[in-house]
């Protein structure tokens, strides 16, 4: 059974940094690219980041790119998502999202972790 | 960039009930079209990729149809834990895009 745990959520301040991290399990990490997607308070879904299966190839919104970087270490079946110059409207939930290929990215997600709250205040 | 636009952005509707929602792609996407289905405080759950394709383990009453920039998710015979919000979500871009979402309430 596929299990993703995030992990690395809290209150920060704006400006702040903050690592997030996806434990991955019941799969094999390495053969599968990795998303994050996150969810405002109230709101609608936000594809947030994407990494292939080997690391090679990433991709990022417009709203994080330059503040956000996504890696992966294979070794550990763990993913990352550094979030340096926080804002207030990057508070959110914030999920892990398995696709169901490597290289090339399908850009779809078949299994989801169950989240990890980003709090931007001062 | 390819915006995605749902329609209704709720419906209240009844237990048995067949529900119909609407995606619309501002360009032509093919089939890149997915659907999911999110519970309150839950994670969002995969139903149907590829426009139709019904995801291992979703119940046949969920059905997707579509092409182009014009897309449907039906729900036949709405069952009680079917009340939720539902999203549909583009994968032709890599720079991926939800709709706004589509609340199922009980009438």
């Amino acid at each position: 059974e596929v299990q993703l745990l995030e992990s690395g959520g809290g209150l920060v301040q704006p400006g702040g940094s903050l690592r997030l991290s996806c434990a991955a399990s019941g799969f094999t990490f390495s053969s599968y690219a990795m998303n994050w997607v996150r969810q405002a308070p109230g709101k609608g879904l936000e594809w947030v980041s994407s990494i292939s299966n080997i690391g090679y190839s990433t991709d990022y919104a417009d709203s994080v790119k330059g503040r956000f970087t996504i890696s992966r270490d294979n070794s550990k079946n763990t993913l990352y998502l550094q979030m340096n110059s926080l804002r207030a409207d990057d508070t959110a939930v914030y999920y892990c999202a398995k696709e169901p290929n490597g290289y090339p990215p399908y850009n779809w997600f078949d299994s989801w972790g169950q989240g990890t709250l980003v709090t931007v205040s001062s | 960039d390819i915006q995605m636009t749902q329609s209704p952005s709720s419906l209240s509707a009844s237990v048995g009930d067949r529900v119909t929602i609407t995606c619309r792609a501002s360009q032509s996407i093919s089939t890149y079209l997915n659907w999911y289905q999110q519970k309150p405080g839950k994670a969002p759950k995969l139903l149907i990729y590829g426009a139709s394709s019904l995801q291992t383990g979703v119940p046949s009453r969920f059905s997707g149809s579509g092409s182009g920039t014009d897309f449907t998710l039906t729900i036949n015979s709405l069952q009680p834990e079917d009340f939720a919000t539902y999203y549909c979500q583009q994968s032709y871009s890599t720079s991926v895009a939800f709709g706004g979402g589509t609340k199922v309430e009980i009438k």
